[in-house]
């Protein structure tokens, strides 16, 4: 029962460099996020997905960008990595149905911008 | 201001003390609260829902007070293993139930 994973776990970018976070989830969730975490802050929502094929900005979007192409993946992107990009990263999932939708978070991804 | 504050302490209390968090929140229009717990270099989870009524799942009690627009956490009889950042969270009720959180309250418990 994996829940929701991430990957990679770790990753050293230089500045201008671009990668991808893929996001995974088996609980046929369909919502999902992505957040990020500063030190000292609490979680910052960068775009979100209410369903395959959709998305939607977040409270700080600018930088990235997100493809949801299959339910159970939500991918983030960054085109021109930045130091001000260092931050770890996590992805969430949950479900509309019931009263008290709760959000499930993968382990995190540690990203550091050179 | 922001949506949702907390004190971001940290709370260092000795074992077997009773802890008090408050939240407060800035929507009135925000339609389910919940407490989450992080430890250190880990993701957040779920600690307890609260509910308008109130809630208490052992040590750990949870209220709403919707007039004041703030949630607290209390934790009784406080273990070493509490020691966490406690993280208030509001779903707004707008589209994609979106979680905002709080900045977060560091605990330490301390033999």
């Amino acid at each position: 029962n994996a829940g929701v994973t991430q990957t990679p776990k770790f990753r050293v970018l230089k500045t201008g460099q671009s990668m991808t976070l893929l996001c995974a989830q088996d609980m046929n969730h369909e919502y999902m996020y992505w957040y990020r975490q500063d030190p000292g802050m609490g979680l910052r929502l960068i775009h979100y997905s209410v369903g395959e094929g959709t998305t939607a900005k977040g409270e700080v979007p600018d930088g990235y960008n997100v493809s949801r192409l299959k339910k159970q993946n939500f991918l983030l992107g960054l085109e021109s990595a930045a130091p001000s990009q260092t931050s770890v990263y996590f992805c969430a999932s949950s479900s509309p149905a019931g009263g008290q939708p709760e959000a499930f978070f993968g382990q995190g991804t540690r990203l550091t911008v050179v | 201001r922001k949506e949702v504050e907390q004190d971001p302490g940290p709370f260092n209390v000795p074992e077997g003390a009773t802890v008090a968090f408050n939240c407060t929140y800035s929507n009135s229009a925000s339609q389910s609260f919940f407490w989450y717990r992080q430890d250190c270099r880990k993701e957040p989870k779920l600690l307890m829902s609260v509910y308008s009524s109130g809630n208490e799942d052992g040590r750990f009690t949870a209220q709403l007070n919707r007039a004041s627009q703030y949630i607290s956490l209390l934790i009784r009889d406080s273990k070493l293993s509490d020691s966490a950042t406690y993280l208030c969270v509001v779903n707004m009720g707008n589209a994609g139930n979106m979680l905002t959180f709080g900045g977060g309250t560091r605990l330490m418990v301390k033999p």
